[in-house]
């Protein structure tokens, strides 16, 4: 299983951009790259998911260098509201959904 | 938008009571899952389902057992509640098979429920 290591914490300003990096050294070939967000009473939320190299959407941006053991996401400019237990979550691979595995997640706080 | 509810936000249950968790979805996925979340520890997957009466085992399947006996219900069951069962469970569902996703615009999500806060006494 490819078991997954993240900061517990961070704190930010509003405005700054917000970098979490996710290690994981065993992530199988076929594993895509998750990560996920939580707000306080809710079920966590997608944010971005990849295989290799980068992606973007219109929340984030998702790094990962070539030889997969790790990446970052990258929250830009980001506001109060961004303030969540950000996960990262590697599997779903061809062979079972069993081989999932949640981080123990990053606590952002924003701060203005 | 996707819609998974779970039957109750907070449940109070006494050792050795047996327990029913109900989650539902309203898109006609395919999969669906069990978690429970602790501080610290993220989420662990207790059992998962990819079809009407199919399950299989996730990470910590001991002391749970589930129940999918139409699409889009999926059920928990503690079959005797002890106090170290005292957590959050979330239910999630998703449409994609293993494997699938990953490429532009198709990704591999799960929706999850709101979660249902469980005290065993």
């Amino acid at each position: 299983l490819a078991k997954t290591t993240q900061p517990i914490s961070m704190d930010s300003y509003e405005g700054q951009e917000v970098n979490i990096t996710c290690s994981h050294n065993n992530i199988a070939t076929n594993d895509y790259i998750t990560w996920y967000q939580q707000f306080p009473s809710q079920g966590p939320r997608f944010i971005i998911q990849g295989y290799k190299t980068k992606v973007t959407n219109e929340v984030a941006s998702l790094f990962i260098p070539a030889d997969r053991k790790s990446s970052t996401l990258s929250l830009p400019r980001v506001s109060l509201s961004d303030t969540a237990v950000y996960y990262c979550l590697v599997g779903a691979t061809t062979d079972s959904w069993g081989k999932l595995q949640f981080g123990a997640g990053t606590q952002v706080v924003v701060t203005p | 938008d996707v819609k998974v509810t779970q039957s109750s936000r907070y449940l109070v249950k006494r050792t050795g009571e047996k327990v029913f968790l109900e989650c539902v979805q309203d898109m006609d996925h395919e999969n669906m899952f069990w978690y429970r979340q602790d501080p610290g520890l993220g989420l662990r997957l207790i059992y998962f389902s990819y079809d009407v009466k199919m399950k299989e085992k996730g990470d910590i399947p001991e002391g749970y057992s589930v129940s999918r006996e139409k699409k889009e219900r999926f059920s928990l069951i503690l079959e005797s509640a002890s106090t170290n069962q005292t957590s959050m469970y979330l239910c999630a569902s998703s449409s994609l098979h293993p494997g699938q996703g990953g490429s532009e615009g198709v990704y591999n999500e799960q929706f999850f429920g709101p979660g249902t806060r469980l005290t065993v006494l």
